[in-house]
């Protein structure tokens, strides 16, 4: 399987701040792609999927660029309750899904 | 909502012991999937299943087992737990190609 990256970070950033994280996947045939959200000692959470065309839900914009092989999450007006790690995920239309390592966020009052 | 249910949030067993963690999911699901993740590592996965009775290594598959004798319940069996296998475990579902949704864990610790 082929490889997903991620800056681990972390991102240290104020409440209020936008903040941008961004994953390359090296497979070019890679179809299906997701974010997910991972607090603490917790267990992985859907965050959104990530469409061709770029989607946004409230203050989360995701987008995919395949051209350069790279999927982004956007963050604005960050809140304390987005500290977390965001794992992005790549399907390549197999039956497993490869996980990045995560890149872990934190805000800061 | 899909409910991806483990049997212990935390266990603690001992060298040699044979270890079972059980997942139930109630989404009829075909995939199943059982990773463990450590600090710096990520999630690694260990067996996957697509199927009834039907199950593929992982990355990680040495000293562990799977079951899926049911659509719904896919086992992971440590036939002889070692420290090394100190661990969160960490069971998913999913449809074909739609993302996974994950159990909430078991910590495990082996002495």
């Amino acid at each position: 399987r082929k490889e997903v990256e991620q800056d681990p970070g972390p991102f240290n950033v104020p409440e209020g701040a936008t903040v941008a994280f961004n994953c390359t996947y090296s497979n070019s045939a890679s179809q299906s792609f997701f974010w997910y959200r991972q607090d603490c000692r917790k267990e992985p959470k859907l965050l959104m999927s990530v469409y061709s065309s770029g989607n946004e839900d409230g203050r989360f914009t995701a987008q995919l660029n395949r051209a350069s092989q790279y999927i982004s999450l956007l963050i604005r007006d960050s809140k304390l309750s987005d500290s977390a790690t965001y794992l992005c995920v790549v399907n390549e239309g197999s039956y497993i899904p490869t996980f990045g390592r995560g890149t872990s966020l934190i805000v800061h009052p | 909502d899909v409910k991806v249910t483990q049997s212990s949030r935390y266990l603690v067993k001992r060298t040699g012991e044979k270890v079972f963690l059980e997942c139930v999911q109630d989404m009829d699901h075909e995939n199943m999937f059982w990773y463990r993740q450590d600090p710096g590592l990520g999630l690694r996965l260990i067996y996957f299943s697509y199927d009834v009775k039907m199950k593929e290594k992982g990355d990680i598959p040495e000293g562990y087992s799977v079951s899926r004798e049911k659509k719904e319940r896919f086992s992971l069996i440590l036939e002889s737990a070692s420290t090394n296998q100190t661990s969160m475990y960490l069971c998913a579902s999913s449809l074909a190609r739609q993302p996974q949704h994950f159990g909430d864990g078991t910590r495990l610790s082996i002495l």
